[in-house]
C-alpha cells in the first residue's frame, strides 16, 4: 500500500509567520505534488516535483515555495503566511511514468488556519 | 478557464438506488480520467480510472463511462450506500502531462 504522510493534521499560525508543511512518501515515487482544497474551488495545484531538487509551478504558486532535497520528502513553505492561505493542504505522490497517465496517491491533508 | 467541469455541486440519492455523477472536459488532449472520493478531514482516495481507448470500466459497484465525442464521463454507483456519502472529484491528464486537472467536486449524500 502506498503511504503518504503529512507532518500535521491541523495547524494554527499567525499572519506573517513562516510555515513549513512536510510530506513523506514511502513508495519511492518520483513525482510529488502539493494542492490546496477550498470549498467550491476543488483541488488546485500549487507546485509539483518530478525529481530531487526539481520543481515546477502549478496553477497557484504565488505566496508559496517548495523544497525537495530527498526523493521521499516534499516540503511546502509559506514564506509569510496570510489569512487567504487558510485552507486544506494536500500532498500527493505518483510513480512517475514516462507516459504520464498515472494515479496520484494523497496524504490525509493539513488543515491550516492563519489568524 | 476550467478544463474539467463538474456542474452539479451536490447530489442526493436514496440507499439502494443508482448514483450518477457527471464530468465534462474541454481539452481534447486528455486521454486518462480518474475519480477520487474524499471524506471530510481526509485526503482524496483513488476510486477508479479509465483510459480513452475504453468507453467503460467497472470495479464492483463503481462503473465509469467515457463518451469521447461528447467529452463527457460519468461515474455510476450501484447500489448506493450511506458510506458512499462523500465529495467526488473527477480528474484528467494526458501522456504529456504530469499533473492532474481536477474538477470542483460533487457532494454525494446517500440517505438510508
Amino acid at each position: 500500500d502506498v503511504k503518504v504522510t503529512q507532518s500535521s493534521r491541523y495547524l494554527v499560525k499567525r499572519t506573517g509567520e513562516k510555515v513549513f508543511l512536510e510530506c513523506v512518501q514511502d513508495m519511492d515515487h518520483e513525482n510529488m505534488f502539493w494542492y490546496r482544497q477550498d470549498p467550491g474551488l476543488g483541488l488546485r495545484l500549487i507546485y509539483f516535483s518530478y525529481d530531487v531538487k526539481m520543481k515546477e509551478k502549478g496553477d497557484i504558486p504565488e505566496g508559496y515555495s517548495v523544497s525537495r532535497e530527498k526523493k521521499e520528502r516534499f516540503s511546502l513553505i509559506l514564506e509569510s503566511a496570510s489569512t487567504n492561505q487558510t485552507s486544506m493542504y494536500l500532498c500527493a505522490s505518483a510513480i512517475g511514468l514516462a507516459g504520464g497517465r498515472e494515479t496520484q496517491y494523497f496524504g490525509p491533508g493539513t488543515r491550516l488556519l492563519v489568524l | 478557464d476550467q478544463q474539467v467541469k463538474q456542474n452539479s455541486p451536490s447530489l442526493s440519492v436514496q440507499e439502494g438506488r443508482i448514483s450518477i455523477l457527471n464530468c465534462d472536459y474541454t481539452n481534447s488532449m486528455f486521454d486518462y480520467f480518474l475519480w477520487y472520493k474524499k471524506y471530510p478531514a481526509e485526503g482524496p482516495t483513488f476510486l477508479i480510472s479509465i483510459s480513452s481507448i475504453k468507453d467503460k470500466n467497472e470495479d464492483g459497484r463503481f462503473t465509469v463511462f467515457l463518451n469521447k465525442s461528447a467529452k463527457h464521463l460519468s461515474l455510476h454507483i450501484v447500489p448506493s450506500q450511506p458510506g458512499d456519502s462523500a465529495v467526488y472529484f473527477c480528474a484528467a491528464t494526458n501522456q504529456a502531462g504530469t499533473a492532474l486537472i481536477f474538477g470542483k467536486g460533487t457532494t454525494l449524500s446517500v440517505s438510508s
